[in-house]
């Protein structure tokens, strides 16, 4: 069975200062991993997604993760957060395509 | 862009009653899928559906619900006699393909059940 967990349900940081939200994985075949953005009264948005190729992917708005099989993470992180970068953050893993199976979100708030 | 479109952005029903989830896809989309997403939870898989008919569906999918793409545009949830535990936000996504096409998701529609 796939699931997937996201550290902390809410992240704070300041504006200019570094992004990193965690997300760790559980899969018993090579996973497919995705990061999802909702911002509010919104769908969700792909930032980015890892398909295995490159380990290290880079998405929409600067955000970039590191497939880890090691340590099973794909955590996603952006250098410098601007204030637009708040909103909901959903990692979400599938087996080669399908049904997406969502961790339980991370909302990040971007303080001036 | 081309975009997933849901209606109603909101929908508030009585226990007990059947309502209809609409969604248009992306027109050269295959793939359809319904999720939910009960506040304070995770986003969860209901069911998907190619070439018309279920590809997979959850435990959640159980009798009450069912989906239907009545033409060539339009993607439905129907949920028949809802349930107190229905209320939730309900998202519609589409993919080009398999096995790792993006999927799209509209912008949701919240069902409160009363």
């Amino acid at each position: 069975a796939q699931s997937v967990t996201q550290l902390g349900s809410h992240v704070s940081v300041s504006e200019g200062a570094l992004v990193l939200l965690r997300c760790n994985y559980s899969s018993s075949v090579p996973p497919y991993l995705f990061w999802y953005v909702q911002y509010p009264n919104q769908g969700l948005q792909l930032l980015l997604k890892y398909t295995s190729a490159a380990t290290l992917v880079k998405g929409i708005n600067g955000f970039e993760a590191e497939f880890k099989k090691s340590e099973t993470s794909f955590h996603l992180t952006k250098p410098s957060a601007h204030m637009s970068d708040a909103a909901e953050y959903f990692c979400a893993v599938s087996k080669q395509g399908g049904k997406l199976i969502f961790g339980q979100g991370t909302e990040l708030s971007v303080k001036p | 862009e081309p975009e997933v479109t849901q209606t109603p952005s909101h929908q508030v029903t009585q226990m007990g009653q059947e309502v209809i989830l609409r969604c248009v896809p992306i027109s050269n989309h295959l793939y359809f899928y319904w999720y939910r997403q009960i506040l304070g939870q995770k986003v969860e898989f209901l069911v998907s559906f190619y070439n018309n008919e279920i590809s997979e569906k959850s435990e959640i999918f159980d009798d009450q619900f069912s989906v239907e793409r009545p033409d060539g545009s339009n993607f439905t949830l129907k949920i028949r006699s809802t349930k107190l535990e229905d209320s939730a936000m309900y998202f519609c996504a589409s993919s080009e393909g398999r096995p790792v096409e993006t999927q799209y998701f509209g912008p949701g529609t919240r069902l409160l059940v009363l």
